[in-house]
C-alpha cells in the first residue's frame, strides 16, 4: 500500500517563528501536494510540486512556501508563523504518469497545527 | 479558484438510513471524485467519475455524474457506525498533475 507520513501529528508554536512541516512518501509518485483543511471550508491547495524541484501555487499560497529537493519529500514552510494559520494541514501524493484513471490522491494523516 | 458547493453540511441519522448528498458548481468538469476522511485520517478515494450520466457503485455507495456535468450526487444505503466521517466531493482540474478542488464536506454522524 502506499504510505504517506506526515512527521507531526500535532505542532504547537508561536506567532513569528519558522515552522517546517514534512512529508514522506514511498510509492515514487512525481506529484505532491500541501492542503489545509478548516471547518465548513473543505480542503483548499496551498502549493503543489510536479516533480523535483518543481513547483506551483495552489489557491491559497500566501504566507507559505514549498521545498522539493528529493522526488519523496515534500515540505511546507510557514516562514513567520500566524495565528491565521493554526490549521489541519494534510499532504498527498498521487503517480504522475497523466493518465486520467490516475486522479487518486493519496493523503497523508494530517498534522494539526496551532499558532498561539 | 472554481467553488464547488456541497450540501447538507452535516447529517444525523440512524443506523439503517439511507443518506444522500450532493454536490453542485457553476462550470462544467470532466470528472468527479468522491473522498471519504475517518476521524483522524486523511481523506481517501471512494469513487470516481468520468463521463456525464455515469453511475458507479461500490459497495454500498452509489455515485452519479450529473447529465449537466455542473453535479454529482452520492448515496449510501443501510448505513453503519462505520460511515460516520466526513465526506468530500472534488473536480479535478484541467492538467494531469492531478490538482482537485474540493468541496466543503458533509460530516455525517450515524447513531447506532
Amino acid at each position: 500500500d502506499v504510505k504517506v507520513t506526515q512527521s507531526s501529528r500535532y505542532l504547537v508554536k508561536r506567532t513569528g517563528e519558522k515552522v517546517f512541516l514534512e512529508c514522506v512518501q514511498d510509492m515514487d509518485h512525481e506529484n505532491m501536494f500541501w492542503y489545509r483543511q478548516d471547518p465548513g471550508l473543505g480542503l483548499r491547495l496551498i502549493y503543489f510540486s510536479y516533480d523535483v524541484k518543481m513547483k506551483e501555487k495552489g489557491d491559497i499560497p500566501e504566507g507559505y512556501s514549498v521545498s522539493r529537493e528529493k522526488k519523496e519529500r515534500f515540505s511546507l514552510i510557514l516562514e513567520s508563523a500566524s495565528t491565521n494559520q493554526t490549521s489541519m494541514y494534510l499532504c498527498a501524493s498521487r503517480d504522475g504518469t497523466g493518465a486520467l484513471a490516475n486522479e487518486k490522491l493519496f493523503f497523508g494523516s494530517g498534522t494539526q497545527l496551532s499558532v498561539l | 479558484g472554481q467553488q464547488l458547493n456541497q450540501s447538507p453540511q452535516s447529517m444525523f441519522i440512524q443506523e439503517g438510513e439511507d443518506v444522500s448528498m450532493n454536490c453542485t458548481s457553476s462550470s462544467i468538469f470532466n470528472t468527479w471524485l468522491w473522498y471519504k476522511q475517518d476521524p483522524g485520517e486523511g481523506p481517501v478515494l471512494l469513487i470516481a467519475l468520468y463521463k456525464a450520466g455515469e453511475l458507479t457503485s461500490n459497495g454500498r455507495l452509489t455515485a452519479q455524474f450529473g447529465i449537466t456535468r455542473k453535479d454529482s450526487f452520492l448515496n449510501i444505503s443501510a448505513s453503519i457506525p462505520s460511515d460516520v466521517g466526513i465526506y468530500f466531493c472534488a473536480r479535478a482540474g484541467g492538467t494531469s498533475y492531478g490538482k482537485l478542488t474540493f468541496g466543503q464536506g458533509t460530516i455525517l454522524t450515524v447513531h447506532p
